[in-house]
């Protein structure tokens, strides 16, 4: 299996534009999380999807962040309008709930200028 | 709340020698999981090591085991014959319901040659 994909890898923008990144969990993984790392706050859980549903988005920072996930291979986390505080690295992971393990994708390291 | 505490900001080892990082977790759950996960420069997050509580049996993987001190709360990564290859960020993290991780504050591990 190819594991999580996230695109972008690297994303550079300017304060208040949109900023869209991608997510493809493995093949048969029911949970699909967003995390985002920063050294300031470490990992936080942002939203988790079971079976393409949002469960919990509590982590979410605010109403400029939505997450989407249309169908079992593909999510989106998007940003409209974004600011340097976004700055961070986004994780995308999957995992299957049988086991617990949380496979991540390399992240997005996204800044905003 | 699930709150995950890593004491140890960094730490180092001499290349063979055994280093051992700490972790204190609190949780309400009767039955979770806890896990170890590492980041390299590479920025990837990669399992090291998982822990099922209910079993009294400390995981091992290799040269990396756990002490798991479930009445305390506590558990530990011990890797023995340091490698160069393992200096990385580690992460300790533990299971909520749905697979959701709580992830410790990190502790750097640096290895000598």
């Amino acid at each position: 299996d190819a594991g999580v994909i996230q695109s972008p890898r690297h994303e550079v923008t300017e304060m208040g534009q949109e900023v869209t990144l991608r997510c493809k969990p493995i093949s048969g993984h029911n949970s699909l999380f967003w995390y985002r790392q920063t050294m300031m706050r470490g990992l936080e859980l942002l939203i988790y999807f079971n079976n393409n549903v949002p469960i919990d988005d509590s982590g979410m920072p605010e109403d400029r962040f939505s997450a989407k996930m249309p169908n079992a291979s593909f999510s989106t986390l998007k940003i409209q309008p974004s600011e340097p505080r976004d700055s961070a690295v986004y994780f995308c992971a999957s995992s299957d709930s049988n086991t617990g393990e949380l496979f991540f994708g390399e992240g997005s390291r996204l800044t905003v200028l | 709340a699930q709150t995950v505490t890593q004491s140890q900001p960094e730490m180092s080892v001499q290349e063979a020698e055994t280093v051992t990082l700490s972790c204190t977790y609190d949780t309400s759950e009767s039955d979770y999981y806890l896990f170890w996960y590492k980041q390299p420069p590479s920025r990837q997050m990669i399992l090291v090591i998982r822990q099922e509580a209910y079993k009294q049996q400390n995981a091992t993987e290799n040269r990396f085991s756990v002490n798991f001190q479930k009445a305390a709360k506590s558990f530990s990564l011990k890797i023995s014959d340091s490698q160069l290859g393992d200096a990385a960020m580690y992460f300790c993290a533990s299971e909520t319901s749905g697979s959701r991780l709580t992830f410790g504050e990190g502790t750097q591990l640096t290895v000598n040659p």
